[in-house]
């Protein structure tokens, strides 16, 4: 069975562009979280979705937004790009929201860099 | 003041020995305490958590939450240089909806043969 998978790996833009990442989780799973994580830092909350239904937000400005599909993939778009965003963004997947267990899988990222 | 903060290192150890690393928090509401591991070039791979004070091991991990100090430590022994990766702590807490964590920075270990 695949693991969470994520595309684009990488993706180089410039500011003020638009940018949408892609998360599949893993067969089963129906919650999805996004992360960014800047070089040196570790993973900074962006997002949950469970059930196509937004479950919690990070502090992130609102150029930030996600979506949830019926087969549970899930979208992170990224509006009027700044120098700032350029980082590794993951996508974790797990059965449930709302609770903690080993069953959290993390992608391996989209590394995204804005010039 | 972050509200997770780790030693980012580097951290070099020889094969075999113990490794202590160590979070502090500053959210005494914090319920949930994780260890990740991220190899380079990779997403976080969850080690291990635990919920409220105390210890839980896993093979040649422990994981130890004192509340009371706001101190999380992972000790691994008869380290090994597959061990070699930035460990990440992370704490926070649940509610109905979902999750609230929030990361330190990472410390990066390198076992060396």
């Amino acid at each position: 069975d695949a693991g969470v998978t994520q595309s684009p790996t990488h993706l180089i833009k410039t500011r003020g562009q638009h940018v949408t990442l892609r998360c599949s989780p893993i067969s089963g799973h129906k919650s999805v979280s996004w992360y960014q994580q800047v070089l040196g830092q570790g993973p900074q909350f962006i997002f949950q979705y469970y059930e196509k239904e937004e479950r919690g937000r990070g502090n992130f400005p609102d150029r930030f937004s996600a979506r949830q599909f019926p087969n549970y993939s899930s979208e992170l778009n990224v509006n009027a790009l700044l120098l700032g965003d350029s980082a590794l963004y993951l996508c974790a997947s797990s059965l449930r929201a709302g609770e903690v267990s080993n069953e959290q899988f993390f992608g391996p990222g989209t590394r995204l860099t804005v010039l | 003041q972050k509200e997770v903060e780790q030693d980012p290192g580097p951290l070099s150890v020889p094969e075999g020995a113990i490794v202590s690393l160590n979070c502090t928090y500053s959210n005494s509401a914090f319920q949930y305490f994780m260890w990740y591991r991220q190899y380079s070039r990779k997403g976080p791979e969850l080690l291990m958590y635990t919920y409220s004070s105390g210890n839980k091991e896993d093979g040649r991990f422990t994981a130890q939450v004192d509340k009371s100090s706001k101190y999380i430590s992972l000790f691994i022994r008869d380290s090994q240089p597959s061990d070699s990766a930035t460990y990440l702590c992370a704490s926070g807490g649940l509610d109905n909806y979902g999750q609230n964590f929030v990361f330190g920075p990472g410390t990066r270990l390198s076992v060396l043969p």
